[in-house]
C-alpha cells in the first residue's frame, strides 16, 4: 500500500531562517505529489504540485519543493521564514492509476520564533 | 477561485444522534472527497465519490455514509453518532488532479 513519511512531528525555526520540511512516500512508480500548508482553524490550501517534468517546482508564498526519484522524496523549501508561515504543513501523493485519491502524511507542525 | 464550503465550523452532538455535514462546491466539479482530520495521523479519507449518485468507500468509511444526489453536493452522514467519531471533517472537490478543500466541520460527540 502507499504510504507517506513526514519525519518531523513538530519543527521550529527562527524567522528569516531557512526551512526545509521532509517527506518520503513508499509507491512503485512516480506518483503525482502534492504539498498542502494548513493555517490554524483553516482548511488545507494547497502550496505547489508535482507531476512530471522539472523536478523542482516552485509554489506559493516562495515554497519550492524538489522531486528526487532515487531517494522517493519530495522535500519542500522555503529560503527566509516568515511568521506568517507558522502553520501544519502535509505532503500527500496520489498515485497515477488510481485517479486522484489522495494519501497523506501526518503532517509537519511548523513554528517560527521571533 | 475554487469555492469550497462545509455547512458547520463547529458542530457539538450528543452519542447516539443522526449528524449530517454538507459541502457544497461551486466550479462544476465531478469529484468530491470526505476526509477526517487527528492529530498524528493526517488526512484519511472516509468515502469519496466520481459522480452524481455514486460512491466509493475510502479507507475509514465505517460508522459513516454519504449522498450526492446534486453534482455540486456532497454529504457526509453519521448514523448514530459515536464519542470516537469527534473530530475535524474536511471536504475536498476536484476536476482532475489537485483537490481543493473546504474550512473543515469539528465535530464533538458528547
Amino acid at each position: 500500500a502507499q504510504s507517506v513519511t513526514q519525519p518531523d512531528i513538530h519543527i521550529t525555526v527562527s524567522e528569516g531562517a531557512s526551512l526545509e520540511l521532509r517527506c518520503n512516500y513508499s509507491y512503485g512508480a512516480t506518483p503525482y505529489l502534492f504539498w498542502y500548508v494548513q493555517s490554524p482553524g483553516q482548511g488545507l490550501q494547497l502550496l505547489l504540485k508535482y507531476f512530471s517534468g522539472d523536478t523542482l517546482v516552485q509554489g506559493i508564498k516562495g515554497f519550492e519543493a524538489e522531486f528526487k526519484r532515487s531517494q522517493s522524496s519530495f522535500n519542500l523549501r522555503k529560503p527566509s521564514v516568515h511568521w506568517s508561515d507558522a502553520a501544519e504543513y502535509f505532503c500527500a501523493v496520489a498515485p497515477m492509476e488510481y485517479g486522484n485519491k489522495l494519501v497523506f502524511g501526518a503532517g509537519t507542525i511548523l513554528r517560527v520564533k521571533s | 477561485d475554487v469555492k469550497v464550503t462545509q455547512s458547520s465550523r463547529y458542530l457539538v452532538k450528543r452519542t447516539g444522534e443522526k449528524v449530517f455535514l454538507e459541502c457544497v462546491q461551486d466550479m462544476d466539479h465531478e469529484n468530491m472527497f470526505w476526509y477526517r482530520q487527528d492529530p498524528g495521523l493526517g488526512l484519511r479519507l472516509i468515502y469519496f465519490s466520481y459522480d452524481v449518485k455514486m460512491k466509493e468507500k475510502g479507507d475509514i468509511p465505517e460508522g459513516y455514509s454519504v449522498s450526492r444526489e446534486k453534482k455540486e453536493r456532497f454529504s457526509l452522514i453519521l448514523e448514530s453518532a459515536s464519542t470516537n467519531q469527534t473530530s475535524m471533517y474536511l471536504c475536498a472537490s476536484s476536476e482532475r488532479d489537485t483537490q481543493y478543500f473546504g474550512p473543515g466541520t469539528r465535530l464533538t460527540v458528547l
